[in-house]
């Protein structure tokens, strides 16, 4: 285990749902992460947040909604998706991004949108 | 500028080959090249990683080989062996405030038995 835990990890919605996706992290790391994985794509960037502030958002649709209400917790917010957003999401946090440390990476939640 | 290309998209070696997997970039501002390895259902791993002022990295079975004058890096598993099937990824961080890890599409290793 790396110490960073996704749930749920597998989740299939429709398109008019509201679900959330949640991660939280046990190795005292400030800044944490959402990527979006798709098959034989590079992994994407979607959010950072260092210190609880969102630094980063990287042109990500407003149905994909991020939450971070303190350094261990980490929400995506998921609302009238489509099925193209079928998608591994993984979280990852980092002591700081502003340095060269390790990125943790989750188990990923596979999202399904029908 | 913030692609990295990697390839190739599927790799089969076997037991005892070497399996290499090659990345090219072009922002010279990529100061940092970590590669993952990522096994099913699982989230991406750390390697091995390396910086541009070496030209190669060893750690145990795996090495980076990395040209800076090319804008190549490549990673190299010795001794290939079954439970190194998995999906490889290459990465590369730009310096500064905003260092954002930017991943290659992935290979996937299948080593056989």
């Amino acid at each position: 285990e790396t110490g960073v835990t996704q749930t749920p990890r597998h989740l299939v919605m429709g398109m008019t749902n509201k679900k959330s996706l949640k991660c939280e992290q046990h190795l005292g790391h400030n800044a944490m992460y959402w990527y979006k994985q798709s098959a034989k794509k590079p992994l994407e960037l979607m959010f950072v947040y260092n210190f609880k502030e969102q630094t980063e958002n990287n042109s990500v649709p407003s149905r994909f909604s991020p939450e971070c209400p303190n350094s261990s917790h980490l929400f995506l917010h998921l609302h009238t998706l489509q099925p193209e957003d079928s998608a591994l999401y993984l979280c990852a946090s980092s002591q700081d991004p502003t340095r060269d440390t390790e990125a943790f990476f989750g188990q990923g939640t596979r999202l399904t949108v029908v | 500028q913030q692609q990295v290309k990697q390839s190739p998209q599927s790799l089969i070696v076997q037991k005892g080959g070497i399996s290499i997997i090659n990345c090219a970039y072009e922002n010279t501002a990529f100061d940092y090249f970590p590669w993952y390895q990522q096994f099913p259902g699982k989230g991406p791993a750390l390697l091995i990683a390396i910086r541009p002022d070496v030209s190669e990295k060893k750690e145990g079975r795996f090495t980076i080989s990395f040209n800076k004058s090319a804008k190549q890096f490549s990673l190299h598993i010795m001794d290939s062996q079954p439970g190194d099937s998995a999906t490889y990824f290459c990465a590369a961080r730009t310096s500064g405030s905003a260092r954002q890890l930017t991943f290659g599409s992935g290979t996937q290793l299948t080593v056989l038995p």
